[in-house]
């Protein structure tokens, strides 16, 4: 799998959009990006994914550069209960291929 | 989304026993789950790929004589710590797929080993 690169914390005032970027320069033209996330002491949460085209769901949005060696994912409203950490994820299609996390982007959202 | 449970959510036993953590997908089959671990302010490391009526795989560096995972139906595989010790200590978190792009994670099982 594509390594990725994300900062390691960022903050956000409720109500904002958050924007968390991801650089992923070795990605392969078959391979997507997922995005999840963690909040403190639960198991990851699936939000979103795409492979080149930009995608929205109810959660969030998904920007992903022609080149696709970057993507943004948007909250477009935050709220206190998106404090969490967030990762960015390259891989191949398929949920039988497993998932390798990186380190993240921690987001705290602010009152 | 698909739910997976994991049974229990926390557990506490004494250094040289062995614990049985479950994972269930409740309203799917998975015919492949996974296992993870995660240490205080870390990512989450893969542990091992649990295969339905086979073997599971591991990864480098995870001991498949301590941690033994069974997958015994579509719905169920289970990890044991054998002689837990307490660096095995840890948040241990599944995750199974119906087959489609999205993976399904567990709430996790917090092992605190005295």
């Amino acid at each position: 799998d594509a390594k990725t690169t994300q900062p390691p914390s960022m903050d956000c005032a409720e109500g904002r959009a958050a924007n968390l970027p991801c650089n992923h320069s070795t990605i392969s033209g078959n391979e997507y990006v997922y995005w999840y996330r963690q909040i403190h002491s639960q198991g990851p949460q699936y939000i979103i994914h795409g492979l080149k085209n930009n995608e929205t769901n109810e959660m969030a949005s998904l920007i992903i550069t022609e080149d696709r060696k970057s993507s943004t994912l948007i909250l477009p409203h935050a709220t206190l209960r998106d404090t969490a950490v967030y990762y960015c994820i390259v891989r191949v299609a398929g949920g039988y291929q497993k998932v390798t996390f990186g380190t993240g982007t921690k987001l705290q959202v602010i009152p | 989304g698909a739910v997976v449970s994991q049974h229990p959510s926390r557990v506490i036993c004494k250094s040289g026993t062995s614990v049985k953590i479950e994972c269930r997908s409740l309203d799917f089959q998975a015919t492949t789950m996974f296992w993870y671990r995660q240490f205080p302010k870390q990512s989450l490391m893969l542990m091992a790929t649990s295969n339905e009526g086979s073997k599971a795989t591991y990864e480098q560096g995870v001991e498949k004589d301590k941690f033994l995972i069974n997958h015994a139906s579509l719905t169920l595989s289970t990890l044991t710590v054998t002689s837990a010790h307490p660096e095995d200590s840890s948040f241990y978190i599944c995750s199974a797929s119906p087959g489609s792009y999205e993976q399904y994670f567990g709430p996790g099982t917090r092992l605190t080993v005295t």
